[in-house]
């Protein structure tokens, strides 16, 4: 069981838009950073977003990140089937167990 | 280009130990926060520890604590993790990631090595 909850599993057809949730805690995305990544398969993770909803150089503007509250969401426009991967989001935890946590990971399908 | 190399991976017995190492480059190696994160097979992403710029502070999922143990030597551009006491359960694929910042308290990793698997069985 993730300390972070996102769906397991979103669908779309190309060129369209699809959106992945994020749901913490005050603890958590509450208070601290998200960032998302892309894991393709058989790859190692990449990242896509951090501080929330800022691109590192070289992520395409078709991905973007918000936040409010507890709860984040990773949008991803003009989907291309080369887009189909694992969804992670990640923040810290500052409860007494303080650490990193991850969500349990959004499988996109793109029909 | 940065890279992040992780080694010391294999098949180990229950209750044995094992040390793992990422050997770093392309950055300044110690102006940077770094984590292990590990992936059990067909499974999600789970934190495993983080280390601060300067080793000032370190921190341990609950699963790990106190029985792994995370380092670092800035002047060999080197990243550690010994785990002693190995279970079942920490089989996986162990990755190397570095963080956006130098400091402890956020979970921001920004490039990752390709993972090195440690398999705990009898």
């Amino acid at each position: 069981q993730s300390v972070l909850t996102q769906p397991p599993s979103v669908s779309a057809a190309p060129g369209q838009k699809v959106t992945i949730s994020c749901s913490g805690s005050s603890s958590n995305i509450g208070n601290n950073y998200v960032s998302w990544y892309q894991q393709l398969p058989g790859t190692a993770p990449k990242l896509l977003i951090y501080d929330n909803n800022k691109r590192p150089s070289g992520i395409p503007d078709r991905f973007s990140g918000s936040k409010s509250g507890t709860s984040a969401t990773l949008g991803i426009t003009g989907l291309q089937t080369g887009d189909e991967a694992d969804y992670y989001c990640g923040t810290w935890d500052s409860s007494l167990s303080a650490g990193g946590v991850f969500g349990g990971g959004t499988k996109l399908t793109v029909l | 280009e940065v890279q992040l190399v992780e080694s010391g991976g294999g098949l180990v017995q229950p209750g044995r130990s094992l040390r793992l190492s990422c050997a770093a480059s392309g950055f300044t190696f110690d102006d940077y926060a770094m984590h292990w994160v590990r992936q059990a097979p067909g499974k999600g992403l789970e934190w495993v520890s983080g280390i601060s710029w300067n080793s000032g502070s370190t921190g341990y999922a609950d699963s790990v604590k106190g029985r792994f143990t995370i380092s670092r030597d800035n002047a060999k551009n080197s990243l550690y993790l010994q785990m002693n006491s190995l279970r079942a359960e920490d089989t996986a694929l162990y990755y190397c990631a570095k963080d956006i910042g130098e400091g402890f308290g956020e979970l921001s990793a920004d490039y990752w090595g390709q993972g090195t698997l440690v398999t705990v069985s009898s």
